[in-house]
């Protein structure tokens, strides 16, 4: 059964960084596109980026653009977000996400989460 | 960027009742909308994808309609687990987008 499992959230100080990862299973990672998407306390969901199954092709949204760094691992069937020059307006969860196969931008696994906080 | 608005924000129902929620796009996204059912504690799931394709081992009781700019989800029968926060996204312009969301909750 797929399996995405986050780690490296936490609290950090604004200015810092953070590297998340996100380590797949029960499928053949090295297919498919995958993405982070996050969701700020009490607000809506909201895609950060994503990187092609090959790691040709990645894009962010405008928000973490020349701060946050989206790569993989396809021999570790692995994902990371490298952040830095953090904000308070990172604060959120963050979300490893698998792209439905040859339909676009559709969602069709996700990880639990992992809690990014920003704060001194 | 396409903004998308869920209505009612917060649905409260009983088990065995019908549950319309709606999504409006600020300009027409085709037919390319999601639904997302995420319950507390969990990962979110997809529901439906291209406005009415059930996602895989997606109950039937979960329908989608529409197209354009208005869309609904349909819950035809609530079961318990049905209560939780339902996300619309449109992938029809760059970047994808997710609605504010609708709470079902139990009446």
């Amino acid at each position: 059964q797929v399996q995405l499992v986050e780690s490296g959230g936490g609290l950090v100080k604004p200015g810092g960084s953070l590297r998340l990862s996100c380590a797949a299973s029960g499928f053949t990672f090295s297919d498919y596109y995958m993405s982070w998407i996050r969701q700020a306390p009490g607000k809506g969901l909201e895609w950060v980026s994503y990187i092609s199954s090959s790691s040709s092709y990645t894009n962010y949204a405008d928000s973490v653009k020349g701060r946050f760094t989206i790569s993989r691992d396809n021999a570790r069937n692995s994902l990371y977000l490298q952040m830095n020059s953090l904000r308070a307006e990172d604060t959120a969860v963050y979300y490893c996400v698998r792209r439905k196969l040859g339909s676009g931008s559709y969602y069709i696994s996700w990880g639990q989460g992992t809690l990014v906080t920003v704060s001194s | 960027e396409i903004v998308l608005t869920q209505s009612p924000a917060t649905l409260s129902l009983s088990p065995g009742e019908r549950a319309t929620l709606s999504c409006r796009a600020s300009q027409s996204v085709s037919s390319y909308l999601a639904w997302y059912q995420h319950r507390p504690g969990q990962a979110p799931r997809l529901l439906i994808y291209d406005a009415s394709n059930r996602a895989t081992g997606i109950p039937a009781r979960f329908s989608g309609s529409g197209s354009g700019t208005d869309f609904t989800l349909t819950i035809s029968s609530l079961e318990p687990e049905d209560f939780a926060v339902y996300y619309c996204q449109q992938r029809s312009n760059w970047p994808p987008t997710f609605g504010p969301g609708t709470k079902v909750d139990i009446k």
